[in-house]
């Protein structure tokens, strides 16, 4: 079955920089885009961004230029995201989502999160 | 595309035909899903394009809508579906609602 293990929550400085992993299980690593979402306390969804392990494409939103770097390792079945230059605006829940198969952009498999605290 | 949920909040009984709705900043042209999210998980894909059921997923949760305007409906409340619930265009960009809380009476 499909899994996504993602890491363990992280407490980190402001200025600093954080990489957050999304082990997959149970399919082709290498034929799924992963995407990426970020859910803030109490607020709603939005959209980072997706890699594609099969050759490292990437696309992000616009607002996640310059904040999100992703990257897939293809031997380990592993995507990652980093974070860089962290506010407490990146506090938040990361979550990694696979596409469902019939669309390449509806999510109907997730990782469990991991909760980014950025504070001093 | 911004999506706007209504109501933001809904309290309703077991057994209640509850609706939700989901309006689009321009023509979704039916790529629209429904997520559900239960406190501290994450979300989970109920709906996809407008109205197809996700495998599953009860028969008591249906979609439907055109252009703008979409909706979410569970026809007989049950006490598990406390949830918050989004909506998710994909027909340009992808964006999420910022999600309806249903709250069971």
């Amino acid at each position: 079955q499909v899994q996504l293990q993602q890491s363990g929550a992280e407490l980190v400085k402001p200025g600093s920089s954080v990489k957050i992993s999304c082990k997959a299980s149970g399919y082709t690593f290498t034929s799924y885009d992963m995407h990426w979402i970020k859910q803030q306390p109490g607020n709603g969804l939005e959209w980072i961004g997706w890699i594609y392990p099969g050759n490292g494409n990437t696309k992000y939103n616009q607002k996640f230029n310059g904040k999100a770097t992703l990257t897939a390792d293809k031997s380990s079945s592993t995507a990652y995201m980093q974070l860089s230059s962290l506010t407490s605006e990146d506090s938040a829940v990361y979550f990694c989502a696979r596409p469902a198969w019939y669309s390449g952009d509806v999510f109907d498999y997730w990782g469990q999160g991991v909760m980014v605290t950025v504070s001093s | 595309i911004q999506l706007t949920q209504s109501p933001s909040l809904l309290s309703a009984s077991v057994g209640d035909r509850v609706t939700l709705s989901c309006k689009g900043s321009q023509n979704i042209n039916n790529y629209l899903a429904w997520y559900q999210q239960k406190l501290g998980e994450a979300p989970k894909l109920l709906i996809y394009k407008t109205n197809s059921l996700q495998t599953g997923i009860p028969s008591r949760f249906s979609g439907s809508g055109s252009g703008t305007d979409y909706t979410l409906t569970i026809s007989s409340l049950h006490s598990e579906d406390l949830a918050t619930y989004y909506c998710y265009q994909y027909n340009n960009g992808l964006t999420f609602g910022s999600g309806t809380k249903l709250e069971i009476k």
